[in-house]
């Protein structure tokens, strides 16, 4: 168990519609990572944020958007879905801003999109 | 922009076989390297890690060299077991100005029979 949590673990929903992802970080992490894994694509990193500001961001798109709060867990909301969409999502969280290299990882959110 | 390449999977291996997955890398800075491990249905957990050329990680009987001349860090076993069956990702971290993330590889999966 690395001590990040993610909720829901399952979705299903339809083109169109929107969702919301939430991770909660282990205990006294402050750091927050999503990540997209797709067959064709690999583990693509989405965006970072730190004690609530956000830090780096990869490859996620515009109908996508985060945040972090003040009791640091982080939700991913994913609007206008589409097919492409599907795939598992994942939440890491580190210490601080990644100085050991260690990330710890949820065991991801799969969104299915009909 | 940095990048990591693994061979494509999957790897097929009988248990006690010697295993190699390589990973090569594309980086501006000077990354340190990393190798996460993914079991069915769990999140990506750290394997090993090097920071600098010519450094070995070492775990659980698994190695890896950082060698900057020929910008790999392929990862090897000598004796796999059954319970090795996942799906090994290579990655870098380098260092921006303020911040780092981390870079996969698109994963290399590993089935290992008895």
């Amino acid at each position: 168990d690395s001590g990040v949590t993610q909720t829901p673990k399952h979705l299903i929903t339809a083109t169109g519609q929107r969702v919301t992802l939430r991770c909660s970080p282990r205990s006294g992490d402050l750091s927050v990572y999503w990540y997209q894994q797709s067959l064709d694509q690999g583990l693509q990193f989405l965006i970072q944020y730190y004690n609530g500001e956000e830090r780096a961001k990869g490859n996620i798109l515009e109908r996508f958007s985060a945040q972090q709060f003040p009791d640091l867990h982080s939700e991913l909301n994913l609007s206008s879905l589409e097919l492409g969409d599907s795939a598992l999502y994942f939440c890491a969280s580190s210490s601080g801003l990644l100085n050991t290299g260690e990330l710890f990882f949820g065991e991801g959110s799969r969104l299915t999109v009909l | 922009g940095d990048s990591v390449t693994q061979m494509e999977g999957p790897v097929t291996l009988s248990e006690e076989a010697f295993l190699t997955i390589n990973c090569t890398y594309t980086a501006t800075g000077y990354p340190s390297l990393f190798w996460y491990v993914q079991y069915p249905g769990e999140g990506l957990q750290l394997l090993l890690k090097a920071t600098k050329a010519d450094d070995k990680g070492s775990n659980k009987g698994f190695e890896a060299t950082y060698r900057k001349e020929t910008t790999s860090f392929h990862l090897e076993k000598g004796s796999v077991q059954v319970s090795d069956s996942a799906v090994y990702f290579c990655a870098l971290r380098v260092l921006n100005s303020g911040y780092s993330t981390l870079t996969f590889g698109k994963g290399t999966m590993l089935l290992v029979s008895p």
